[in-house]
């Protein structure tokens, strides 16, 4: 069955230390896309990255980065230097893309505060 | 105009009463979906509309009822519902229903029921 796992419910760091947050997946197929997803306060899901299962290289993005590791089924997110404006509830996704297939399997997401 | 817009952004309603929710995208997106999103649990799937096509969820009561008039808008009609449907309500957009799709979403609407 597909399952997406973020145990971390929420994490509390000060400005400026980096942060990572764990995303573990279960799936079946090898063929699946992962995603990432920030809820800021005002509601929005704000799409940060999509990674397909046969790029497992890391990716960069400013003081983002994404490390996918298919051995571990993880796709954990760090940021680095946090700052306020990064407080949102981070949600972690799985696409197993067919015909049929429509739905995502979401986390239940990780509550990130970062204090002044 | 911003991609997708939700309105009310709130909505207080008691159990008797009839309301609506809309939802707009201008991204020339052909697909569409109601998400609702209860405090401490997954983001649940209720409805998706491609193409003309209905595609819902059948854990969803039929006290919700979804009208998709075409490819920019999306209604979500609410009757008679129940105190635990309060939840924040998220309409999406995207270009193919595939999963794989990114989807954009509206800021919500934060919904109580009385």
């Amino acid at each position: 069955a597909q399952k997406v796992t973020q145990a971390q419910t929420e994490i509390s760091v000060v400005e400026k230390e980096d942060v990572t947050l764990d995303c573990v997946y279960e799936t079946r197929d090898t063929t699946y896309y992962l995603f990432w997803y920030k809820q800021p306060p005002s509601g929005e899901l704000v799409f940060l990255i999509r990674r397909n299962s046969f790029d497992e290289q890391n990716e960069i993005s400013g003081r983002y980065s994404w490390n996918f590791q298919k051995s571990t089924s993880s796709f954990n997110f760090t940021i680095t230097a946090s700052q306020v404006v990064d407080s949102a509830v981070y949600f972690c996704a799985l696409s197993e893309p067919t015909d049929s297939n429509y739905q995502l399997i979401w986390g239940a997401g990780t509550k990130l505060i970062i204090k002044p | 105009e911003t991609g997708v817009t939700q309105t009310p952004r709130h909505l207080v309603m008691g159990m008797t009463n009839k309301k609506s929710l809309k939802c707009e995208q201008h991204l020339g997106h052909n697909a569409m979906y109601w998400y609702k999103q209860s405090a401490k649990k997954p983001l649940e799937l209720m409805f998706v509309y491609s193409l003309e096509e209905r595609v819902e969820n059948n854990s969803v009561p039929s006290r919700f009822s979804p009208e998709c008039p075409n490819s920019s808008h999306l209604f979500l009609h609410l009757h008679t519902l129940q105190p635990e449907d309060s939840a924040l309500y998220l309409c999406a957009s995207s270009q193919g229903r595939l999963s794989s799709n990114e989807q954009f979403f509206g800021p919500g609407t934060r919904l109580t029921v009385l």
